[in-house]
């Protein structure tokens, strides 16, 4: 595709309820980064992917939160029995290995609302 | 562990003037890239302009410029006759890659409205 996709853009669980998030990086790309942004605030690291390998999961905010790359593509953030504090927009970003001179491209985020 | 503090929340400015929107940022690497993102209302995250830091020469992008500090962790922006269409959050961020993991840390971010 164009650009990095997220599926879906708008998405309200109740509370408790077990939500996916989808991710559709730029064909291509290795390097996969999802992130979760407060309103008002910047994007805090969740987690991040070199091909199908979770390199660094040190963002994760508690066991509730998972993510995936099977085949090195496409990528899904699940979040288990949310809270409201997992209220936010969660972002995802692709690149091809920002030092060898590219940048990362974002999707436009999924706004999850738990009530 | 790398940070990225923008201490101003919040800035206006009339069109056409120049505004500079400042970051600081920690680290312990000497081989880093910086990059400011623009979000407007829309979400979808912009890069704006990225500078490495092995290079001297500030980076200028049009509209957009840098002054990097590498002594100082410093690394504010430039923009040279605001345009209503600049009205958006700024986010500034750090970048490396150590042992073959990538690292990319954004601040808090500083909104940005340009007035007619």
């Amino acid at each position: 595709g164009a650009g990095v996709s997220q599926s879906p853009r708008y998405k309200v669980a109740k509370r408790g309820q077990d939500v996916a998030l989808r991710c559709d990086p730029i064909s291509g790309h290795v390097s996969l980064f999802w992130y979760q942004q407060a309103l008002g605030q910047g994007p805090e690291f969740l987690t991040y992917f070199q091909n199908e390998a979770q390199l660094d999961k040190s963002g994760l905010p508690s066991d509730r939160f998972f993510a995936e790359r099977p085949e090195g593509s496409v990528s899904t953030l699940k979040i288990q029995r949310t809270q409201q504090e997992d209220s936010a927009v969660y972002l995802c970003a692709s690149s091809f290995m920002i030092s060898r001179g590219t940048e990362a491209f974002f999707g436009q985020g999924t706004r999850l609302t738990v009530v | 562990a790398q940070t990225v503090t923008q201490s101003q929340p919040e800035m206006s400015v009339q069109e056409a003037e120049t505004v500079t929107l400042s970051c600081t940022y920690d680290t312990s690497e000497s081989n880093y890239y910086l990059f400011w993102y623009k979000q407007p209302p829309s979400r979808q995250m912009i890069l704006v302009i990225r500078q490495e830091a092995y290079k001297q020469q500030n980076a200028t992008e049009n509209r957009f410029s840098v002054n990097f500090q590498k002594a100082a962790k410093s690394f504010s922006l430039k923009i040279s006759d605001s345009q209503l269409g600049d009205t958006a959050m700024y986010f500034c961020a750090f970048y490396s890659a150590q042992g073959g993991s990538e690292k990319l840390v954004f601040g808090k971010g500083m909104k940005l409205t340009v007035n007619p």
